[in-house]
């Protein structure tokens, strides 16, 4: 099946960047999203990447990818406190276009 | 307010009493699906329905039911719940039905957590 790899944690310090990575194995993906949880509330897409791009910016948000290695990044500069959350990675894969998330990110951002 | 609204947002219920949790999207959506999130194993997909009157099985539909009579109303069935279905349940809809017109950008729910005790 379908597989979306994250790690599962992360720590940074606020003002750093963060990077969170993810990897995946259908290269046949049209779009790839980030989405974010805060605690106690739902997903909601942060970003989003067209397959046929290698990089998008959005103000403090970069998101990377190689299509090469299937994987895709997600920068986050100046990082502050309200950038704790969980970060899903997901990409549509399958015949069916399925929307498969990986286990997510847990990111902790210290003073 | 374009939203998903799920209630009930808490439940605790006791084992095999049929409960139903209720999903609504005022954005006139086609897709819309239920996951269950639980700890270290993320998001899974229990139904989807691509359309009214359109459902389908995700990963791990065993124990749920879904139905689809209007567009914007498709609520989750656990006709004998059991302990292992306490969890975090999200319903979420698109605008994208698989051809892939648009971002696909999946609108979620506030979460509803159920324990069955």
């Amino acid at each position: 099946g379908e597989d979306v790899e994250q790690s599962l944690f992360l720590s940074v310090r606020e003002g750093d960047s963060s990077v969170i990575n993810c990897t995946y194995t259908d290269s046949s993906s049209t779009y790839l999203y980030w989405y974010k949880q805060e605690p106690g509330a739902g997903l909601q897409l942060l970003t989003y990447i067209f397959s046929n791009m290698d990089m998008k910016q959005d103000q403090r948000l970069t998101v990377l990818l190689n299509k090469k290695d299937k994987h895709l990044s997600l920068r986050i500069a100046d990082t502050q406190t309200g950038d704790s959350a969980i970060y899903f990675c997901a990409l549509v894969t399958g015949a069916n276009s399925k929307l498969t998330f990986g286990k997510g990110i847990t990111l902790s951002v210290r003073p | 307010e374009a939203q998903v609204t799920q209630n009930p947002r808490y439940l605790i219920t006791v084992t095999g009493k049929k409960l139903t949790v209720t999903c609504s999207q005022n954005m006139n959506h086609e897709y819309m699906s239920w996951y269950r999130q639980d700890p270290g194993l993320g998001l899974r997909q229990i139904y989807y329905s691509m359309n009214v009157e359109v459902t389908d099985k995700g990963d791990v539909p065993e124990g749920y039911k879904v139905s689809r009579k209007e567009k914007r109303n498709f609520p989750l069935i656990l006709e004998s719940p059991s302990p292992n279905q306490t969890s975090l349940y999200f319903c979420a809809s698109s605008l994208w039905t698989g051809g892939i017109r648009n971002t696909g950008e999946l609108f979620f729910g506030e979460g509803s957590r159920l324990t069955v005790l």
